[in-house]
């Protein structure tokens, strides 16, 4: 099966430099790779994700991109602000179309911005 | 209008007992998850369904039964609940059967945190 790491486990920064989290999957068969982000006592949600056909995406101060080649993936957030503070989770798909889908996920980054 | 509800929001209960968590979601996907999220917040897929089937089912104990009466709900039952139990259960649901787009994003509900005593 898949898996996946996450890289670093905690990340502190001051407010307006960049941030960084990088994740390694094993699974070539993978093509689908989400990043979602967890505030306190709330549930992950989707910030940004991309597909193996694509090798950079950007919305707004959030890139991410994928090196299939080396399977590893990475998130970018640019301008970071105190709002940014929280658990980032990656994830890897394996599956296309229709059918049963699997998510796993690495085990989060917790972002911290500094004011 | 909240998309992925659950309830309780907490739950605490004596070892032994057997309890359920609710989970309804009104975004007309046709799958929906179980996730459990443990003390270090490690998000581990316990179940999905797809079109009131189960389609995956990881090593989780058969304590632990989803019950489906609708493609809006996915239940999860828990039997004899043990202390390894306590962590926040997560209910999740995605549209599978799309084009284009970001067809499989999962979206989450806010969680019940268990705990058992």
């Amino acid at each position: 099966g898949e898996n996946v790491e996450q890289h670093p486990s905690t990340l502190s920064v001051q407010e307006g430099d960049s941030a960084v989290i990088k994740c390694t999957y094993s699974d070539s068969a993978s093509n689908y790779f989400p990043w979602y982000k967890q505030e306190l006592g709330k549930g992950p949600q989707l910030i940004i994700d991309i597909r193996s056909n694509v090798g950079e995406k950007k919305d707004q101060r959030i890139a991410v991109t994928l090196n299939k080649t080396a399977k590893h993936f990475s998130l970018h957030i640019t301008e970071t602000q105190p709002e940014d503070s929280a658990v980032y989770f990656c994830a890897a798909n394996p599956y296309s179309g229709a059918g049963s889908y699997q998510l796993t996920f690495g085990k989060g980054t917790k972002l911290s911005v500094i004011p | 209008d909240t998309a992925v509800s659950q309830t309780p929001k907490y739950l605490v209960t004596q070892m032994g007992n057997d309890k359920s968590i609710k989970c309804e979601q009104n975004l007309g996907h046709d799958t929906m998850y179980w996730y459990k999220q443990d003390s270090k917040k490690f998000l581990k897929i316990m179940f999905s369904y797809n079109n009131k089937e189960l389609i995956i089912n990881e090593t989780v104990p058969n304590r632990f039964s989803p019950k489906s009466p609708d493609k809006a709900h996915l239940n999860l039952h828990i039997n004899s609940l043990e202390l390894g139990d306590s962590a926040v259960y997560f209910c999740a649901s995605s549209q599978e059967s799309g084009l284009g787009g970001s067809y499989n994003e999962q979206f989450f509900g806010p969680g019940t945190r268990l705990t058992v005593l």
